[in-house]
């Protein structure tokens, strides 16, 4: 079956770690976005990409970094800049093609917490 | 100023009975899309409703309907017959610039519903 992995589930970070967030797709779609959410928030954009090798900064990149050297791939690194990195964070993948109205397709999300 | 607007924190409403999430949104742009997701206590996020700011008629797909007023800058989900498993928080989120290449979603905070029995 198509879809989105992300991995871990669960994650614990320890002050002053970085941790890196797996996100894999098999839906061969060509953008992917990364969203953190809050307990009882909304979601929020943290980073984008709608090519191999290109990112765009979202609303809440500061302490976040991705890459994107695979289709399929879109790594999340949370790093010791992010001083409040507990929360929710969720994968997410769309095609480019056609006229809009193609939804983004969600992974299960990870839940990062600090030891 | 929030380009998604969802006032109502939580509702509730009885089994088998219709319920309306509310949404507005701002937007200068002309070319938009209105998306609804429902987000179980698990946690992911189920794709429900689409609503393109051209689209001449309001959208349905099954028991869901968007109550579209463009005028009035509101994207109302409608949910008809509801069931215990609809239980969950719904988001209400915005693509703007449609026919450009970003295709990134505004979110707004969400509006958790109950149904009971």
């Amino acid at each position: 079956d198509g879809g989105i992995t992300q991995s871990p589930k669960y994650l614990f970070r320890k002050e002053g770690q970085n941790v890196t967030l797996s996100c894999e797709q098999n839906l061969n779609h060509d953008a992917m976005y990364w969203y953190r959410q809050d307990p009882g928030q909304g979601l929020r954009l943290i980073y984008y990409s709608q090519i191999v090798n290109d990112f765009q900064k979202g609303d809440i990149a500061e302490g976040y970094s991705v890459s994107r050297e695979k289709k399929e791939s879109f790594p999340l690194t949370v790093t010791s800049a992010q001083k409040n990195p507990t929360a929710f964070y969720l994968c997410a993948s769309s095609t480019d093609r056609g006229p809009g109205n193609q939804p983004q397709h969600f992974g299960d999300g990870t839940r990062l917490s600090i030891l | 100023a929030q380009k998604i607007t969802q006032t109502q924190p939580g509702m509730f409403v009885q089994e088998k009975e219709a319920v309306t999430l509310d949404c507005t949104y701002d937007t200068s742009d002309p070319s938009y899309g209105l998306f609804w997701y429902k987000q179980p206590s698990s946690g992911e996020m189920i794709f429900l409703i689409y609503q393109g700011s051209y689209d001449q008629q309001n959208a349905t797909e099954g028991r869901y309907s968007l109550n579209f007023q463009k005028a009035r800058k509101s994207a109302n989900l409608v949910i008809s017959a509801s069931q215990l498993g609809d239980s969950a928080m719904y988001f209400c989120a915005m693509r703007e610039g449609i026919g450009t290449g970003r295709r990134a979603l505004t979110f707004g905070s969400g509006t958790r519903l109950q149904v009971q029995p």
